[in-house]
C-alpha cells in the first residue's frame, strides 16, 4: 500500500498568515492527489484535485502544488474559517489512501 | 445541486451485519465510480471501498476485505455497503463520496461527499 505522510500533524497560525502544509507518497502517484477541509462534525470537503487544480467554487487562496511524491497544499491570508483539519490523499493505485491530517488552529 | 444521503447506521452487536445506503441525486449516478470513506471517533480518515459506475470493478481495504461487500443498483441512483462480521474497531462515521476522473490522472477523486451515517458496534 502507498502510505502518505503529512507535515506538521498540527500547526498554529494567526490571522492573516500564509501556511504551507506537506504530503508525501512512500512511492510516485504521479498528480493523482487530493486535498480535503474537515471542520468538527462535518463531511470533508474537496479543495484540490490533480495535485494543483481548484475544485469549482474554492477560493483561490487554496492552493496545491507537486507532483511523484512531494506535495504541498498552502493556504494563503488565514480567515477564521480556514482553521480546520487538512488531509492529502492519493487515489493513483487501490488502496486509496490518506494522510493522517494537519490541524491547523489560531494562535 | 449534486446530493448524497447515507442512511442505514445504527447499534450493532460484534459479529452482527449492516446494510448502508448512499442515495444520489443531481448528477447521473451511473457514470461515476464511487466510494466508501469511514471516520472512526476522533481519528482520520479511512478509506474502505470503491466500485467503478458499471459495477464490474469493486475495491477494498485490507481491513474489510471478506467482510464488506460493495455494491449498486443505477436504477435506484443508490450505492450499498454490505457489512458483515462487525467488530469494535469498524464504529465510525461512514462517508460516501462520489469519484470524477479527470482526463489528467489515473484515478478518480472523490469531489462530493454525503453528512455521513454513524455505525456502532458494541455490546
Amino acid at each position: 500500500d502507498i502510505q502518505m505522510t503529512q507535515s506538521p500533524s498540527s500547526l498554529s497560525a494567526s490571522v492573516g498568515d500564509r501556511v504551507t502544509i506537506t504530503c508525501r507518497a512512500s512511492q510516485g502517484i504521479s498528480n493523482d492527489l487530493a486535498w480535503f477541509q474537515q471542520k468538527p462534525g462535518k463531511a470533508p470537503k474537496s479543495l484540490i484535485y490533480a495535485a494543483s487544480s481548484l475544485q469549482s467554487g474554492v477560493p483561490s487562496k487554496f492552493s496545491g502544488s507537486g507532483s511523484g511524491t512531494d506535495f504541498t497544499l498552502t493556504i494563503s491570508s488565514l480567515q477564521p474559517e480556514d482553521f480546520a483539519t487538512y488531509y492529502c490523499q492519493q487515489y493513483n493505485t487501490y488502496p486509496y489512501t490518506f494522510g493522517q491530517g494537519t490541524k491547523l488552529e489560531i494562535k | 445541486e449534486v446530493q448524497l444521503l447515507e442512511s442505514g447506521g445504527g447499534l450493532v452487536q460484534p459479529g452482527g451485519s449492516l446494510r448502508l445506503s448512499c442515495a444520489a441525486s443531481g448528477f447521473t449516478f451511473s457514470r461515476y465510480a464511487m466510494s466508501w470513506v469511514r471516520q472512526a471517533p476522533g481519528k482520520g480518515l479511512e478509506w474502505v471501498s470503491a466500485i467503478s459506475a458499471s459495477g464490474a470493478g469493486t475495491y477494498y481495504a485490507d481491513s474489510v476485505k471478506g467482510r464488506f461487500t460493495i455494491s449498486r443498483d443505477n436504477s435506484k441512483n443508490t450505492l450499498y455497503l454490505q457489512m458483515n462480521s462487525l467488530r469494535a474497531e469498524d464504529t465510525a462515521v461512514y462517508y460516501c463520496a462520489k469519484g470524477t476522473k479527470r482526463p489528467s490522472t489515473v484515478g478518480a477523486e472523490m469531489d462530493v461527499w454525503g453528512q455521513g451515517t454513524t455505525v456502532t458496534v458494541s455490546s
